[in-house]
């Protein structure tokens, strides 16, 4: 099965600072999916950016980019020019089969990243 | 185009009671998935439904379960309800089940055990 482990419960950075958030995962696929997630105190879970595996090109949407290491399963997202309304739990996840016929989505634990005025 | 909408978006039940979500997909997704949401678990994939059927299940007892229906809303029911099914459950809806395709969720539905 696969795992995805988020190894920062809790991160702060200061407004207008880069800030980057870890993952890494566990698998013996070679077709997959990753995926950032925002979920806000509003509690809506919003996509932030996402990485087919079989793309070497790093994903970047506006101040968000991952740098995604396929040998070594990693898949970090950098947040440049922090701003206040990205004050919210971040979650990694992993879209693969899970040795089913179907692809299931799992999530990392979240990191809570407050980003401070 | 509306987003995803989950019903009730909080509910307080008592153990041994069962309890019935309601999710509307955006228009157009054909396939819904649900999701348990804990402090100390996190995320965890309940089911998938797709085209009227479940596709994909998690590891949750059979006191877990859902439908969908012709126009694609997806209900889950919990039966016998415990303390431990206290959570946010989330409903995510995308337009078919290839795996590029990201899932939008709702705001979710709060459920507590009393």
């Amino acid at each position: 099965a696969q795992t995805v482990t988020q190894s920062q419960p809790e991160m702060s950075v200061q407004e207008a600072e880069t800030v980057t958030l870890s993952c890494t995962y566990d698998t013996s696929e070679n077709n997959y999916y990753l995926f950032w997630y925002k979920q806000p105190p509003s509690r809506q879970m919003i996509l932030v950016i996402r990485q087919e595996a079989y793309k070497q090109q790093n994903a970047t949407e506006n101040r968000f980019s991952v740098n995604f290491q396929k040998a070594a399963k990693s898949f970090s997202l950098k947040i440049s020019d922090s701003q206040l309304g990205d004050t919210a739990m971040y979650f990694c996840a992993f879209m693969g089969l899970s040795g089913g016929s179907n692809y299931k989505l799992t999530f990392g634990k979240g990191t809570l990243l407050t980003v401070n005025p | 185009k509306a987003g995803v909408t989950q019903t009730p978006r909080y509910l307080i039940k008592t153990r041994g009671q069962q309890v019935t979500l309601s999710c509307s997909p955006i228009s157009g997704h054909r396939s819904v998935s649900w999701y348990q949401q804990t402090p100390g678990q996190g995320l965890q994939f309940l089911f998938e439904y797709f085209s009227e059927t479940q596709r994909n299940k998690g590891n949750f007892p059979g006191r877990f379960s859902g439908r969908q229906f012709s126009n694609s809303r997806s209900e889950m029911n919990v039966s016998t309800l415990e303390l431990g099914d206290s959570a946010l459950y989330l409903c995510a809806s995308r337009w078919d089940q290839s795996p590029n395709q990201p899932q939008h969720f709702g705001d979710g539905t709060r459920l507590s055990i009393l």
